[in-house]
């Protein structure tokens, strides 16, 4: 079964930092893109970065470009991002979702809840 | 950058047939996807390439496409279905979710 959990999340002042992790299990990690999506309170979802298996090739949403880092370790089979910067409208609820093979979003985590605040 | 425009809500009673669309110039070259989300729950793939089905979804969801629209259709919605649904779509490394579409069942 594919599990996906994400942890890090928390009350941060603007201008802070935060790491979020994904912890992957039930398939084989180091096979899939992975992308990290969020959800502002009782708003839509947005794509925030995708990253391929490798680590080849990595993509931003203009929103988050040069303050957020996606990164991953496929020993640990655990999916990264980085967040400096932090501005009051990133608070959201970050998702990490797996990528198919048609390099889409099929499974996703529960959510780890980011708010930034003074 | 691309956009999908969806409905904000629609409506329809238990049994009767739901349809939500998705409107977009990348559909017209790019597949579409579907996500089903509910009140504190990560979302839940229902459709992908337009119009297939995972494994688990029930058969009453279904989906298609024409031109720059794709359809995702719930034939005998069922109260479990009250949901948000998103589409998906992407092209040149640039993913895309519609604005989202609560969908009533009562």
């Amino acid at each position: 079964e594919v599990q996906l959990v994400e942890s890090g999340g928390g009350l941060v002042k603007p201008g802070g930092s935060l790491r979020l992790s994904c912890a992957a299990s039930g398939f084989t990690f180091s096979s899939y893109s992975m992308n990290w999506v969020r959800q502002a309170p009782g708003k839509g979802l947005e794509w925030v970065s995708s990253i391929s298996s490798s680590s080849s090739y990595i993509y931003y949403a203009d929103s988050v470009k040069g303050r957020f880092t996606i990164s991953r370790d496929n020993a640990k089979n655990s999916l990264y991002l980085q967040m400096n910067s932090l501005r009051a409208e990133d608070t959201a609820v970050y998702y990490c979702a797996r990528m198919d093979v048609e390099l889409r979003p099929d499974y996703w985590g529960q959510g780890t809840l980011v708010t930034v605040s003074s | 950058s691309y956009e999908l425009t969806q409905p904000s809500s629609v409506s329809v009673s238990p049994g009767q047939t739901a349809r939500i669309t998705c409107s977009g110039d990348v559909l017209a070259k790019k597949y579409a996807r579907w996500f089903q989300q509910k009140p504190g729950q990560a979302p839940v793939l229902v459709i992908y390439k337009d119009s297939e089905r995972p494994s688990g979804i029930p058969e009453r969801f279904s989906g298609s496409s024409s031109g720059t629209t794709v359809t995702l259709t719930i034939s005998g919605a069922q109260v479990e279905d009250e949901a948000d649904y998103y589409c998906y779509s992407a092209a040149d490394n640039n993913p895309v979710f519609g604005g989202g579409t609560k969908l009533t069942v009562l």
